[in-house]
């Protein structure tokens, strides 16, 4: 099985930086995704990590260390329309057979 | 169409009866998704095929629950005497499977069902 772990709530100022952290315990590991999800629709692909690093993406950055079961979201120069949930996903594959479980979600709240 | 669809959007229901949700899910996508989600948490994973079995059905809470996908594209998930702690959004995803060596595999939603017992 998988044990995700996320903050509920965060809250940052527009035009700042934040990170969302994602801690995860997981046999047959096979890539990390982050979504965006804004109240009341589906969620929205956002990034993926499989080896260690950082991916960039525009103003999101997701970074992975396999090793210590972490990932972070970084979202810079926030707008407020990223006022949304942040959910944090890990994908285990064994045997052909892929799963993709969630973890809570991180809502996140941007403030003028 | 282009993207995952699920029909109905919204179904209300009396306790006790019979449901069924409908996934249409992305042309050529092999692997889709059953989720549950509640308000204010993250999807909650019910069932996963490959193709037209059940790879994982772990996630079913109970044997109320069962899903289908028997030509290997679109899915129903069926649940019997409904109880009021069903009611959520249930929400499908498919993917690329990750036998296929290119492409992105990332999951993509439908904009699930809201399914409210009464």
């Amino acid at each position: 099985g998988q044990n995700i772990d996320q903050p509920t709530e965060m809250t940052a100022t527009e035009g700042a930086i934040v990170q969302i952290n994602c801690t995860y315990q997981t046999s047959g590991f096979n890539g990390l995704f982050w979504y965006q999800q804004h109240a009341g629709e589906a969620p929205t692909f956002l990034s993926y990590n499989v080896l260690d690093g950082l991916e960039e993406k525009g103003r999101f950055s997701s970074f992975l260390s396999r090793s210590k079961g972490y990932s972070y979201l970084l979202l810079k120069e926030l707008q407020m329309k990223d006022s949304a949930s942040y959910l944090c996903a890990v994908r285990e594959y064994s045997g052909g057979y892929q799963k993709v479980t969630f973890g809570i979600g991180t809502k996140l709240q941007v403030i003028p | 169409g282009a993207g995952v669809s699920q029909t109905p959007s919204n179904k209300v229901t009396e306790k006790g009866k019979y449901v069924e949700l409908r996934c249409d899910p992305i042309s050529g996508h092999t692997a889709l998704y059953w989720y549950r989600q509640s308000l204010g948490q993250g999807p909650e994973f019910l069932i996963y095929f490959q193709g037209t079995g059940a790879a994982d059905d772990s996630g079913l809470p109970n044997d109320r629950f069962f899903a289908v996908r028997p030509e290997g594209s679109v899915s129903t998930l069926k649940i019997q005497r409904t109880e009021r702690g069903d009611s959520a959004v249930y929400l499908c995803a498919s993917s690329l499977s990750l036998v296929r060596k290119t492409g992105p595999t990332e999951a993509f939603f439908g904009q699930g069902t809201r399914l409210t017992v009464v």
